[in-house]
């Protein structure tokens, strides 16, 4: 089975910090994805990356960056967390083409206060 | 442009009762479509997927879902569902000519004793 896994369920943190969101899968995948997850709005897309240090901005990028050095990891910075950024964040990893979907990490919960 | 309808928002079913969750997808070719159940608090995980051959497809716990490609919909069905169905379902298009998966807006399943 694929296993994706974020380093925390739970955060909280204040306003201006820098927040490091992690995330690691072991099955080789080529993909991997940053959304986050708000009650009416469904899941975002906030980064992916189709390969090591290969990355493209999603649907809400901003206040965000990303960096993945290694095929495995994916590493999701809120460089200056503000209160709109409270949120859960989901990663996912799928394979190059796609066809058998995204597998999702358990989900961070984060609290910007 | 791609996207993903689902027209529900809630949906309450008595517990032994049959279930159809509704999605219609708007693509060009034929896509790859996912359903994905979210219980409280957690990541996503997928029920079952389709991206060619035989349209009717089975997934994990009892679900399935028939692609029709002439309605451009992926209904999930269940016949007979359990208290612990209760839970959140989204639907998803991916493809292997582009990265992103499109997810719809969720439909929350509540299930009556």
């Amino acid at each position: 089975d694929v296993k994706v896994t974020q380093s925390s369920r739970y955060l909280v943190k204040r306003t201006g910090e820098k927040v490091f969101l992690e995330c690691v899968q072991d099955m080789d995948h080529e993909n991997m994805f940053w959304y986050r997850q708000d009650p009416g709005l469904g899941l975002r897309l906030i980064y992916f990356s189709y390969d090591v240090k290969m990355k493209e901005k999603g649907d809400i990028p901003e206040g965000y960056s990303v960096s993945r050095e290694k095929k495995e990891r994916f590493s999701l910075i809120l460089e200056s967390a503000s209160t709109n950024q409270t949120s859960m964040y989901l990663c996912a990893s799928s394979l190059s083409a796609n066809q058998l979907g995204q597998y999702f990490g358990p989900g961070t919960r984060l609290t910007v206060t | 442009a791609q996207s993903v309808t689902q027209p529900d928002i809630h949906i309450t079913v008595s517990e032994g009762a049959s279930l159809e969750l509704r999605c219609n997808y708007s693509y060009g070719a034929t896509p790859y479509l996912f359903w994905y159940v979210q219980s409280p608090g957690q990541g996503l995980q997928l029920l079952l997927k389709y991206f060619s051959g035989d349209t009717l497809v089975q997934g994990i716990k009892g679900f399935e879902a028939e692609f029709k490609r002439s309605q451009s919909s992926f209904n999930l069905r269940k016949p007979s569902v359990h208290w612990s169905d209760a839970a959140e379902y989204f639907c998803a298009v991916g493809h292997s000519n582009f990265n992103k998966f499109y997810f719809g807006s969720g439909t929350k399943l509540n299930v009556k004793p």
